[in-house]
């Protein structure tokens, strides 16, 4: 069955402590592995589309990672406005629609 | 006015209420979604129209019924909800969908539901 775990469901950093959030995923075939950030009381924002294991993208402080089996989304020197759940989903192979992981709540304190 | 716009932003109903939720897009996309989000679950897919073609319903309860009358333009109508139907529905749209690589979503900001 295909299924999208994420990791820590939620993780306190101090402003300008740098880590990592996880989402791994098991399906058949990966077609794009999407994540997004959702502020309270807002719909989710787009943040990057990865496509082939080894692949990277940078948006400021952000950096999103892919393998085979999972993608990173490591937060680099992070600001309280970084504060948001970051959720992941993924389009498997052969199927349009996307299978979403539960998110990490990102609490950044200053 | 640019992006995805949901009304109302707060709804509460009785469970013999009728209402509707709409949503509209002013970014020229092709696909329009309504999704539920649960606290602490992940996003549940209800219904997809491309080109004003519903596509998708992923086994909806018929208390929820969805319309669109145009591409910018979609609708939920609810009636007879139940409480486990409280929740935040969002709207999204995207440039197309079913393509072989699904197109970034643009979600709107929700409204939330509160069934008494």
């Amino acid at each position: 069955e295909d299924q999208v775990t994420q990791s820590p469901e939620a993780l306190r950093l101090q402003e300008g402590e740098s880590s990592s959030l996880n989402c791994s995923y098991t399906v058949s075939g990966l077609r794009g592995l999407f994540w997004y950030r959702q502020d309270p009381g807002k719909g989710p924002e787009f943040l990057f589309t990865l496509y082939s294991a080894g692949e990277e993208k940078e948006k400021e402080r952000l950096k999103a990672t892919l393998t085979k089996k999972e993608s990173f989304l490591h937060i680099t020197a992070p600001k309280p406005e970084d504060s948001a759940t970051y959720l992941c989903a993924v389009q498997p192979a052969g199927n349009y629609q996307l299978i979403w992981g539960a998110g990490t709540k990102l609490i950044i304190k200053p | 006015e640019t992006g995805v716009t949901q009304t109302p932003r707060h709804l509460v109903m009785g469970m013999t209420n009728k209402k509707s939720l709409k949503c509209e897009q002013h970014l020229g996309h092709n696909a329009m979604y309504w999704y539920k989000q649960s606290a602490k679950k992940p996003l549940e897919l209800m219904f997809v129209y491309n080109f004003k073609e519903q596509t998708e319903n992923n086994s909806v309860p018929s208390r929820f019924s969805p319309e669109c009358p145009n591409s910018s333009h979609l609708f939920l109508h609810l009636h007879t909800l139940q409480p486990e139907d409280s929740a935040l529905y969002l709207c999204a749209s995207s440039q197309d969908h079913g393509g072989w690589r699904n197109s970034p979503l643009h979600f709107g900001n929700g409204t939330r539901l509160t069934v008494t």
